[in-house]
């Protein structure tokens, strides 16, 4: 079993709808959770962060953490054409660290005007 | 704003050079880390370093190596380039929550 499961899509939508991405994992010891955006040809750059079960939100994205399910989402809501990116979760391993990120695979998302 | 600098955007190589990938961050970063990014397969770490002259391997290593002479540089060295290590590397460097990424240098391998 891998420890983070990502589904790939590709995942499209028109412009407005409300996005939903997610992620699970297997080792119930991570504990810090991140989204990071992907354009094409860049590097990743971090969207928004958590440590705690429950919802962070940062304008248009929310960032939710279920630890009891293991299970983490990112919502978009009124979505626009650029959001269209891969989007990829990231969590770290038990032991303090932030370093060494455990990554997903990504979702590459396309939003339609 | 903060950078992770990487000094080339697209190499294209012949099978069997030295090739030298520089990264530069300018936030004082103790950790820098190297990735390549494959389609279907995401993100793998090949080395990574918490202070200078420091180096650790990372999941796929073979084929590689890494130097960090200065806190602020961290080159990846592929000692001998082979057609499958044609990839996009992405270098990164954090100190606390998330990471920092470079643009990437997206390298052919002919």
């Amino acid at each position: 079993q891998k420890e983070v499961e990502q589904d790939p899509g590709p995942l499209s939508v028109p412009e407005g709808a409300i996005v939903s991405l997610n992620c699970t994992y297997s080792n119930s010891a991570f504990q810090y959770f991140m989204w990071y955006r992907q354009y094409s040809r860049k590097g990743p750059e971090l969207l928004m962060y958590t440590y705690s079960s429950g919802n962070k939100e940062d304008g248009r994205f929310t960032a939710q953490v279920d630890k009891s399910s293991k299970y983490i989402s990112l919502f978009i809501r009124d979505s626009q054409p650029s959001d269209s990116a891969t989007y990829l979760c990231a969590m770290t391993p038990p032991g303090g660290s932030q370093g060494n990120l455990i990554f997903g695979k990504g979702t590459k998302l396309s939003v339609k005007p | 704003d903060v950078k992770v600098t990487q000094s080339s955007r697209y190499l294209v190589k012949r099978t069997g050079e030295k090739v030298f990938l520089e990264c530069v961050q300018d936030m004082d970063h103790e950790n820098m880390f190297w990735y390549r990014q494959d389609p279907g397969l995401g993100l793998r770490l090949i080395y990574f370093s918490y202070d200078v002259k420091m180096k650790e391997k990372g999941d796929i290593p073979e084929g590689y190596s890494v130097s960090r002479e200065k806190k602020e540089r961290f080159s990846l060295i592929l000692e001998s380039a082979s057609t499958n290590q044609t990839s996009m590397y992405l270098c990164a460097s954090n100190r606390g929550a998330g990471y920092t990424f470079g643009s990437g240098t997206r390298l052919t391998v002919v």
